[in-house]
C-alpha cells in the first residue's frame, strides 16, 4: 500500500490550492479516506473523510465551507480542494486510509499515510 | 467535539524503563481509540486500534488499555527507536487527536 500526495506549495492568503493522494497497492475504491493536517512544530488535526465511493463526506468545523474532499476512483486518486487559504492553514497535509478491511466505517483508524504535502500560505 | 487529554506532554525515561501514556475522553468513546507514533518529519505510525488491538509488525512491547474514558499505551521496556511523539485519537465520531506526548532521551 502507498499513498502519495502533491500539489502542495506555496500560495498568498486568500488564494486556492488542490491536493491530490493517489493510492496504489490495494484496490482504491473500497477503502474510506481521511485528510489530516499538521502544522509546523504543532499536534494532528483531523480535517475531513470521505466514504469509498464518495457518496458520505464529512469535515471538521475550522474547514467546513472552504474545503471540498472528492475522490475519482477511476484514477485511484483522492483530492482535497482548499479555497480562502489562510495564514493558519500553513501545515502538513496527509492523506490517509482508514479501517482494518474493505469496506470499513469511515470513522475507523489509519492504517496507511501518505508522505505529506506542505502547504504554506504567505504573502 | 469529543476533548481528547493526553498526559504528560513530555516525558523523560531511559532504554530499558516501562512507561505509560494516558489519554482521557471527554465523554464515553466505547473503545474507539488508537495511538500513533510519529517520528520528526515523518508520517504518524498506527501502533493500537479499537484501544487494545495491535497493529500488524509493531513490538509487542508495545500495549493498549482502557475504554470509555480512560485509556493508557503502555512501552514495557523503551528502546532506542521508540523515542519520538505518540498521540491518541478517538474515531467514536468525528475524530479528533489528544495533544501529544513526547518520549525524551533522560
Amino acid at each position: 500500500v502507498q499513498l502519495v500526495e502533491s500539489g502542495g506549495g506555496v500560495v498568498q492568503p486568500g488564494q486556492s490550492l488542490r491536493l491530490s493522494c493517489v493510492g496504489s497497492g490495494y484496490t482504491f475504491n473500497t477503502f474510506a479516506m481521511h485528510w489530516v493536517r499538521q502544522a509546523p512544530g504543532k499536534g494532528l488535526e483531523w480535517l475531513t473523510a470521505i466514504s469509498h465511493d464518495g457518496n458520505d463526506k464529512y469535515y471538521a468545523e475550522s474547514v467546513k465551507g472552504r474545503f471540498t474532499v472528492y475522490r475519482d476512483n477511476s484514477k485511484d486518486t483522492l483530492y482535497l480542494e482548499m479555497i480562502s487559504l489562510r495564514s493558519d492553514d500553513t501545515a502538513f497535509y496527509y492523506c490517509a486510509r482508514v479501517g482494518h478491511r474493505p469496506y470499513s466505517s469511515a470513522w475507523s483508524q489509519a492504517h496507511y499515510w501518505g508522505q505529506g504535502a506542505l502547504v504554506i500560505v504567505s504573502s | 467535539d469529543i476533548q481528547m487529554t493526553q498526559s504528560p506532554s513530555t516525558l523523560s525515561a531511559s532504554v530499558g524503563d516501562r512507561v505509560t501514556i494516558t489519554c482521557r475522553a471527554s465523554q464515553s468513546i466505547s473503545s474507539w481509540l488508537a495511538w500513533y507514533q510519529q517520528k520528526p518529519g515523518k508520517a504518524p505510525k498506527l501502533l493500537i486500534y479499537k484501544a487494545s488491538g495491535s497493529e500488524s509488525g509493531v513490538p509487542s512491547r508495545f500495549s493498549g488499555s482502557g475504554s470509555g474514558t480512560e485509556f493508557t499505551l503502555t512501552i514495557s521496556s523503551l528502546q532506542p527507536d521508540d523515542f519520538a511523539t505518540y498521540y491518541c485519537q478517538q474515531y467514536a465520531s468525528y475524530p479528533t487527536f489528544g495533544g501529544g506526548t513526547t518520549v525524551e532521551i533522560k
